[in-house]
């Protein structure tokens, strides 16, 4: 079992829809991070929060749009993706975001955009 | 700049006998490094961390790795490996205090255990 929960595991969507990927952490980390993964890749980081706010956006297109409600929770929001954004969306957590601590993964949301 | 260099995409052994994943790094600034492991349709799961401590690190499920400065390697082993072994290893370095999410991953080794 891991300690970063992600739902849902599993999301097919067409162009047109919007919906969200939800991720949770109960280890008292206060940074957090969302990464896109294709097949037979390493992860790729989009998005970073450190004390709920967001400090890192490596470019990413407006159609992700992400959100820290609180500590625990990271939320990102998708509208409009297209067939390239098919991927595996893994959220990941820190003590406090600086470099030399470990991150800790969940299991992913494997996203398939028809 | 860091970078992260795995040197072998596959690696094949049968069950019961050594595995050697091997990782060399390109660091400005003392790094930290360390190995993840990826099961199919599962997230990454930190196998074990190197942050200027003991040059010998040990992990979980019996791996190990040794952080070797003049060679700028930081290789992965295991004295036997088992069929549950086989799994995506990635190796992964990042700046000590660098910047928030600054983890520079390496392309990935396949493992595959053969009965």
């Amino acid at each position: 079992d891991t300690e970063v929960t992600q739902t849902p595991k599993h999301l097919v969507m067409g162009m047109t829809n919007k919906k969200s990927l939800k991720c949770e952490q109960h280890m008292g980390h206060r940074a957090m991070y969302w990464y896109k993964q294709k097949a037979k890749k390493p992860p790729e980081l989009m998005f970073v929060y450190s004390y709920e706010k967001l400090s890192i956006n490596e470019s990413v297109p407006s159609r992700f749009s992400p959100e820290c409600p609180n500590s625990s929770l990271l939320n990102l929001h998708l509208h409009a993706l297209q067939p390239e954004d098919s991927a595996l969306y893994l959220c990941a957590s820190s003590q406090t975001g600086v470099g030399n601590q470990p991150q800790h993964f969940g299991d992913g949301t494997r996203l398939s955009i028809l | 700049a860091q970078s992260v260099t795995q040197l072998d995409s596959h690696v094949s052994v049968s069950e019961g006998t050594p595995v050697l994943l091997r990782c060399n790094y390109s660091s400005s600034y003392s790094p930290s490094l360390f190995w993840y492991v990826q099961h199919p349709n599962k997230g990454l799961q930190l196998l074990l961390k190197y942050t200027s401590a003991a040059t010998l690190v040990k992990g979980i499920n019996g791996f190990e790795a040794e952080f070797k400065k003049s060679e700028t390697s930081f290789h992965l082993t295991k004295p036997s490996a088992h069929m549950s072994d086989a799994a995506e290893y990635f190796c992964v370095v990042s700046d000590l205090g660098g910047s928030q999410g600054n983890l520079i991953f390496g392309k990935g080794t396949k493992l595959s255990v053969k009965p």
